[in-house]
C-alpha cells in the first residue's frame, strides 16, 4: 500500500461550485499535514498546513484532517478559473511525502 | 523577494554530455533537496541536503550527484545523462515544518 494516495483527476467543476479534493494515508505517525498548489510550468507552492487534526480556514479554503479515518480534505468555497491547478497533499515523516497531485479545472 | 533560482529553465542536450543544473536560495535555508516530476509518478526526491557539505540519497539517486559546498547552493550534476533522465527537476529549499519553496522547474530532454 502506498503511504499517500491521492485521485490524479482531472477534475472540473463550474465556477462558483464547492471543490473538494482528498487524500488517504497509510502511516499513522503522521501528524503534520500540507496543501501545495502548482500551476502549469511552475513549482508548487504552500498554500496551507495543519497539526494533527481538526480544520483551518483560510480565505476560501479550509484544510480538513480526519487521523481516525487517515484522511485528509482541501475544500475550495466559490471556486475561481485561477484556482485550476495541480493540488498536492504532502505530509510529514523524517521527510515531506506528496501525493502525486490532483488537475483541477474550474470552468468558466 | 524570496526564491529559489534554478537555471536553466529549460535544456536539450545529449546522451552522455555532462550537465549541470544550479539551484541558489537567499533565504538562508540550511535544508535544500532536488526532486524530479514525472507524469503519474509525482514528485520523486532525487536528493537532500541537510546542511553545507551533508547530502544524503533520496529515492530515486541513481545517476544523480550533488554537492554543498555553500548554503546558498546545491547543484544537480548528471555525469553522463540518459534518455530515463528527461524529466522536470525542481530544487526546493525550507524546513520541514514551515514547508519548501520550490523553484520554477528545468524541463530536461536528453535525445
Amino acid at each position: 500500500q502506498k503511504e499517500v494516495e491521492q485521485d490524479p483527476g482531472p477534475l472540473s467543476v463550474p465556477e462558483g461550485a464547492i471543490v473538494s479534493l482528498n487524500c488517504t494515508y497509510s502511516n499513522s505517525a503522521f501528524q503534520y499535514f500540507m496543501w501545495y498548489r502548482q500551476y502549469s510550468r511552475k513549482g508548487p507552492e504552500l498554500l496551507m498546513y495543519t497539526y494533527s487534526s481538526g480544520n483551518k480556514e483560510d480565505g476560501r479554503f479550509t484544510a480538513q484532517v480526519d487521523k481516525s479515518s487517515k484522511y485528509i480534505s482541501l475544500f475550495i468555497r466559490d471556486s475561481q478559473p485561477s484556482d485550476s491547478a495541480t493540488y498536492l497533499c504532502a505530509m510529514l515523516d523524517d521527510k515531506i511525502i506528496f501525493g502525486k497531485g490532483t488537475r483541477l479545472h474550474i470552468l468558466p | 523577494e524570496a526564491q529559489v533560482t534554478q537555471n536553466p529553465r529549460y535544456l536539450i542536450t545529449v546522451t552522455g554530455k555532462k550537465l549541470t543544473v544550479t539551484c541558489s536560495q537567499n533565504m538562508n535555508h540550511e535544508y535544500m533537496s532536488w526532486y524530479r516530476q514525472d507524469p503519474g509518478l509525482g514528485l520523486r526526491q532525487i536528493y537532500y541536503s541537510m546542511n553545507v557539505e551533508v547530502t544524503d540519497k533520496g529515492d530515486v539517486p541513481e545517476g544523480y550527484k550533488v554537492s554543498r559546498k555553500e548554503k546558498r547552493n546545491f547543484p544537480l550534476i548528471l555525469e553522463s545523462p540518459s534518455p530515463n533522465q528527461t524529466s522536470l527537476y525542481f530544487c526546493a529549499s525550507g524546513n520541514l515544518y514551515g514547508g519548501y519553496t520550490f523553484g520554477s522547474g528545468t524541463r530536461l530532454t536528453v535525445v
